[in-house]
């Protein structure tokens, strides 16, 4: 099965800096890419996807990219503000029409300092 | 108008209880799951049910028992419960052919004691 990998597990940038989280995945059929930020008492909630059918994708301060031939993905966080503070899972799934299944990195817990 | 909602959002129980966490969509969606997340934070699924069938089993105790009765409901239900069952259980939906965005419920905190 598919085995997602994420780094770091922890990280803490100044407000206004850069964040960068990477994962990599193992199941070259894997096709679709998507971000969850959690924040304290609340369930996840998509951030941005991607597709492998697409090298890199923007929104507003958020972006992604994935490098299919590696099989690793990054988010990208420009200008962080304190409410950027939470832990972030990247996922990997492929598609199977009602049998998807999201397999989730372990998690970055991401503070920014103000 | 929450779209997935769980109840209770905390649950403390004896060991050995019986229990159930009830998930509630109101998004239309056709596809429903169960996540457990462990004290570190792991999310890792359970079941999921696409139109009241289960297409989703992962190996997970049969104390663990997910009942659909309609497309918009998800229950989730636990015998015996032991101590390692405490963490937080999320409910997720979706829809759509092909690629699909979940989305979740707050989430329920299990404390087994």
């Amino acid at each position: 099965g598919e085995n997602v990998e994420q780094h770091p597990s922890t990280l803490s940038v100044q407000e206004g800096d850069s964040a960068v989280i990477k994962c990599t995945y193992s199941d070259s059929a894997s096709n679709y890419f998507p971000w969850y930020k959690q924040e304290l008492g609340k369930g996840p909630q998509l951030i941005i996807d991607i597709r492998s059918n697409v090298g890199e994708k923007k929104d507003q301060r958020i972006a992604v990219t994935l490098n299919k031939t590696a099989k690793h993905f990054s988010l990208h966080i420009t200008e962080t503000q304190p409410e950027d503070s939470a832990v972030y899972f990247c996922a990997a799934s492929r598609t199977n029409f009602g049998n998807e299944k999201l397999t989730f990195g372990t998690g970055t817990r991401l503070t920014i300092i103000p | 108008d929450t779209a997935v909602s769980q109840t209770p959002k905390y649950l403390v129980t004896q060991m050995g209880n019986d229990k159930s966490i009830k998930c509630e969509q109101n998004l239309g969606h056709d596809t429903m799951y169960w996540y457990k997340q462990d004290s570190k934070k792991f999310l890792k699924i359970m079941f999921s049910y696409n139109n009241k069938e289960l297409i989703i089993n992962e190996t997970v105790p049969n104390r663990f028992s997910p009942k659909s009765p309609d497309k918009a409901h998800l229950n989730l239900h636990i015998n015996s419960l032991e101590l390692g069952d405490s963490a937080v259980y999320f409910c997720a939906s979706s829809q759509g052919e092909g690629l699909r965005i979940q989305y979740f419920g707050a989430g329920t905190r299990l404390s087994v004691l």
